[in-house]
């Protein structure tokens, strides 16, 4: 079962701008996870924030943890047309040990 | 950098074929998982080990799939018979522990067409 949900489903913007991603989630998490996809390539890991984080920093990418909301936001700070994937959340179901992830964020910069 | 290796990128069956995919986890990673994803979803989790001994498979359809790791260091996963249903990607990913604190490591998958 699926359990985390991004949303938008699909965002474009232009080169040098930022993109925010959300993540929801329905149950108790130990962790959160971001994960990269560019077409038709396995998945990158990116970062990686626990249940007792609120916020964390990797280069441009900035992701903050509610868990009150059970919610998550990924921060792509002056974004590149590089950054052009699909970008999912991962959690851990019910404190399980099995990754969940969601359907994803298409994004698209434009140069 | 090491990488998960799988083999092959692209397969095209016919339904009701059988069709295996092969994964090389990074060396020394403990947990090797088997992933789904269909075109414009997440990975699925098929199937999960932890050396050889599989630690779940909940959401392995065990009527048509088998998954093995047999010495604990690469593994084969198999579909018989294939169905059109089964056309997606499949990922194959390891990690040091079945612990999620660990990040997982994908491969490049391996891209199923069945017609």
């Amino acid at each position: 079962s699926q359990q985390g949900e991004e949303d938008p489903q699909a965002l474009s913007i232009q080169e040098g701008e930022n993109a925010t991603m959300n993540c929801s989630y329905k149950t108790s998490i130990n962790n959160l996870q971001w994960y990269r996809q560019n077409s038709g390539r396995g998945l990158v890991h990116l970062i990686l924030i626990r249940s007792n984080e609120r916020e964390k920093h990797s280069g441009r990418l900035r992701v903050t943890l509610d868990t009150s909301k059970k919610s998550s936001s990924l921060l792509i700070t002056a974004s590149r047309a590089a950054d052009t994937a699909s970008y999912f959340c991962a959690t851990d179901e019910n404190y399980g040990q099995n990754f969940v992830f969601g359907p994803g964020t298409r994004l698209s910069v434009l140069p | 950098e090491a990488e998960v290796a799988q083999s092959p990128r692209y397969k095209i069956t016919e339904k009701s074929q059988a069709v295996a995919f092969w994964c090389d986890p990074i060396s020394g990673h403990a947990t090797l998982y088997w992933y789904r994803q269909i075109l414009g979803q997440g990975p699925e989790l098929l199937v999960q080990f932890q050396d050889e001994s599989v630690v779940d498979d909940s959401q392995l359809p065990k009527d048509r799939f088998s998954a093995e790791r047999l010495k604990g260091v690469d593994s084969t996963l198999k579909i018989q018979p294939a169905e059109l249903g089964d056309s997606a990607m499949y990922l194959c990913a390891s990690s040091l522990q079945r612990n999620l604190l660990y990040e997982q490591y994908f491969g490049p998958g391996t891209r199923l067409t069945v017609t």
